[in-house]
């Protein structure tokens, strides 16, 4: 079974950059065809795709924010990370990291919830 | 980007009612659609993938139909735990979400 944990600053400056891991459990991030994944929830609002990382390196990010979200691996701790540049009161949100597999996130993190405030 | 409009918004239902949710794909995005379940506080659960298969150990009140831009879930006769916020997502065209439908008690 997959597991999946964000952790990460919950609090962060506007201006400043939002860095979030997600440590994976139960499998290789870096075998198989996944898309590791970072989903984001505004509160009381719906999800929001921010990008996904595949094991062969490459990284697909939603083209709104694709300026400044920056996702990268680190296959020896078996960890993925998000970076997101200049943050704002609109990137308050819960952060997931998933599993994409196939064309749908078969396994989530909890979620980790980072308020962007002075 | 392909945009997912869900309906209703709000659906009330009682126990035991059978629960019909709609996800229309402003292009046809063939069989790739998948629905989520979330409750508050969690993260969302995968129901259903490429439309119509249920992910493991989903009970089989759940299904899933439709394929282009129409589709459906279906929740045959609902149970306590069912009520719950609902989201279809895309792969198709980039990645995208409904809006979601909120499944409440009446």
């Amino acid at each position: 079974q997959v597991q999946l944990q964000e952790s990460g600053p919950g609090l962060v400056k506007p201006s400043q950059t939002l860095s979030l891991t997600c440590t994976v459990s139960g499998g290789s991030i870096s075998s198989g065809g996944s898309y590791w994944s970072w989903i984001r929830q505004q509160p009381g609002k719906g999800l929001e795709w921010i990008g996904y990382i595949h094991h062969s390196g490459n990284t697909y990010y939603n083209t709104s924010l694709k300026s400044l979200v920056t996702i990268s691996m680190d296959t020896s701790k078996n960890q993925y990370s998000l970076r997101l540049r200049s943050v704002t009161a609109a990137d308050t949100a819960v952060y997931f990291c998933a599993r994409l597999s196939g064309d749908s996130f078969d396994f989530w993190g909890q979620g980790t919830l980072v308020t962007v405030s002075s | 980007e392909i945009v997912l409009t869900q309906s209703p918004a709000t659906l009330s239902l009682s126990p035991g009612e059978r629960a019909t949710l709609s996800c229309r794909a402003s292009q046809s995005v063939s069989i790739s659609l998948a629905w989520y379940q979330q409750k508050p506080g969690q993260a969302p659960r995968l129901l259903i993938y490429d439309a119509s298969n249920r992910a493991t150990g989903i009970p089989a009140r759940f299904s899933g139909s439709g394929s282009g831009t129409d589709f459906t879930l279906t929740i045959s006769s609902l149970e306590p735990e069912d009520f719950a916020v609902y989201y279809c997502q895309q792969r198709t065209n980039w990645l995208t979400f409904g809006g979601g439908t909120k499944v409440e008690i009446k």
